[in-house]
């Protein structure tokens, strides 16, 4: 069964205060693995694509990295205004688009 | 350049009645996708639309569906509401075909009583 796992559901930071957010999928056939930031009230903003294993991608504080079997989010020396929710994506070969329930992040000035 | 639009934002309906809901793509974008996101189970694929047509549709019973006209505005339909229909619905437009860089609307929260 096609499954995306998030870990941790929630995670407080103090500013500064650098940690890793991580996606564990198991699914037939990765086409491609997405990164979405959620503010509360809004919809899904897009953040990163991955393709293959050893792909890598960065945007100011944040950087994905993806295995085979797991991505994981990076962020350097986070904001308070890096609060928010941070949702993994997985599309399958079939074309099928499952999304993780997320990483619930706070950061403390 | 204007984001994806839904309407309504909120609403609420009793057990049994049916709704519509509305979204407008991003200008140029003709793929549409929906998404249902609770508490417990996060973000649910519904059904993706191009060009008018139902690419792909997730496991969701036959009282949700949806259409797209061809300006590449979306809408769709739940029929005979459960109180577990209350939930968020997302539209997400995209510029072409598994581009995989979704653009979400704010949603249309619904509450079931």
């Amino acid at each position: 069964e096609d499954q995306v796992t998030q870990s941790p559901e929630a995670l407080r930071l103090q500013e500064g205060e650098s940690s890793s957010l991580n996606c564990s999928y198991t699914v037939s056939g990765l086409r491609g693995l997405f990164w979405y930031r959620q503010d509360p009230g809004k919809g899904p903003e897009f953040l990163f694509t991955l393709y293959s294993a050893g792909e890598e991608k960065e945007k100011e504080r944040l950087k994905a990295t993806l295995t085979k079997k797991e991505s994981f989010l990076h962020i350097t020396a986070p904001k308070p205004e890096d609060s928010a929710t941070y949702l993994c994506a997985v599309e399958t070969g079939a074309n099928n688009l499952f999304f993780g329930t997320g990483t619930r992040l706070t950061v403390i000035p | 350049k204007a984001g994806v639009t839904q309407t309504p934002r909120y609403l609420i309906k009793t057990r049994g009645q049916q709704v519509t809901l509305s979204c407008s793509p991003i200008s140029g974008h003709r793929s549409v996708s929906w998404y249902q996101q609770t508490p417990g189970q996060g973000l649910q694929f519904l059904f993706e639309y191009f060009s008018e047509t139902q690419r792909n549709k997730g496991n969701f019973p036959g009282r949700f569906s949806g259409r797209q006209f061809s300006n590449s505005r979306s809408e769709m339909n739940v029929s005979t509401l459960e109180l577990g229909d209350s939930a968020l619905y997302l539209c997400a437009s995209e510029s072409g075909v598994d581009t995989g860089e979704l653009f979400f609307g704010e949603g249309s929260r619904l509450t079931v009583l």
